[in-house]
């Protein structure tokens, strides 16, 4: 099993460009997730979904956009990328069992800079 | 808002020494109250555990111990080590067992 992957490792955008940061894993989880992690303040949630078909928003959603047309992908979409969303962003995973604690499985993470 | 506060921003210890990692939460509707560990340039890793209805966990060298009624957790190393050197992180579980609310972090140096 590969686990997480996320791509690209780096990169680095213009004020104004959009992209799209790719996340996959092969543990067949329910749960997918992304949070970005700022100096300081821990990591964020930005959305996340609880199954194919089925997203919600995180505590910080806004700039972002993300879908799930598979159980396998998780895929990020900065629309117009800003200075503010420069972070190092990172997706997980996990079965989605109520009343039980299900680890989440992180990916490596995508370092993104915005200039 | 902050739900989870962690302390301190940053500690040295001595090799086999004890590290000692607090968090205080405010909503008491949490289910678990795990820590993670992360290296440089990787991702959070799951590190321990608790449930709000025990007062204590170990596993190896790694204690979290829970004190509902003062709303605080922390996590203690026991015997720390320098491959012990990272950053961890408290985080709060709520709805169902999935989504996670994490700390600030610790970033934690064993020297020896």
């Amino acid at each position: 099993n590969a686990g997480v992957t996320q791509t690209p490792k780096f990169q680095v955008l213009k004020t104004g460009q959009s992209m799209t940061l790719q996340c996959a894993q092969d543990m067949n989880h329910e749960y997918m997730s992304w949070y970005r992690q700022d100096p300081g303040m821990g990591l964020r949630l930005i959305h996340y979904s609880v199954g194919a078909g089925i997203t919600d928003q995180g505590e910080v959603p806004n700039g972002y956009n993300v879908s799930r047309s598979t159980t396998e992908d998780f895929p990020l979409r900065l629309l117009s990328a800003a200075p503010s969303q420069t972070s190092v962003y990172f997706c997980a995973s996990s079965y989605s069992q109520r009343s039980a604690y299900n680890e989440q499985f992180f990916g490596p993470g995508t370092r993104l800079t915005v200039l | 808002q902050q739900q989870v506060k962690q302390s301190p921003q940053s500690l040295i210890v001595q090799k086999g020494g004890i590290s000692i990692i607090n968090c205080a939460y405010e909503n008491t509707a949490f289910d678990y109250f795990p820590w993670y560990q992360q290296f440089p340039g990787k991702g959070p890793a799951l590190l321990i555990a608790i449930r709000p209805d025990v007062s204590e966990k170990k596993e190896g060298r790694f204690t979290i111990s829970f004190n509902k009624s003062a709303k605080q957790f922390s996590l203690h190393i026991m015997d720390s080590q320098p491959g012990d050197s990272a950053t961890y992180f408290c985080a709060v579980i709520t709805g169902g067992g999935n989504k996670l609310t994490f700390g600030t972090g610790t970033q934690l140096k064993v020297e020896l």
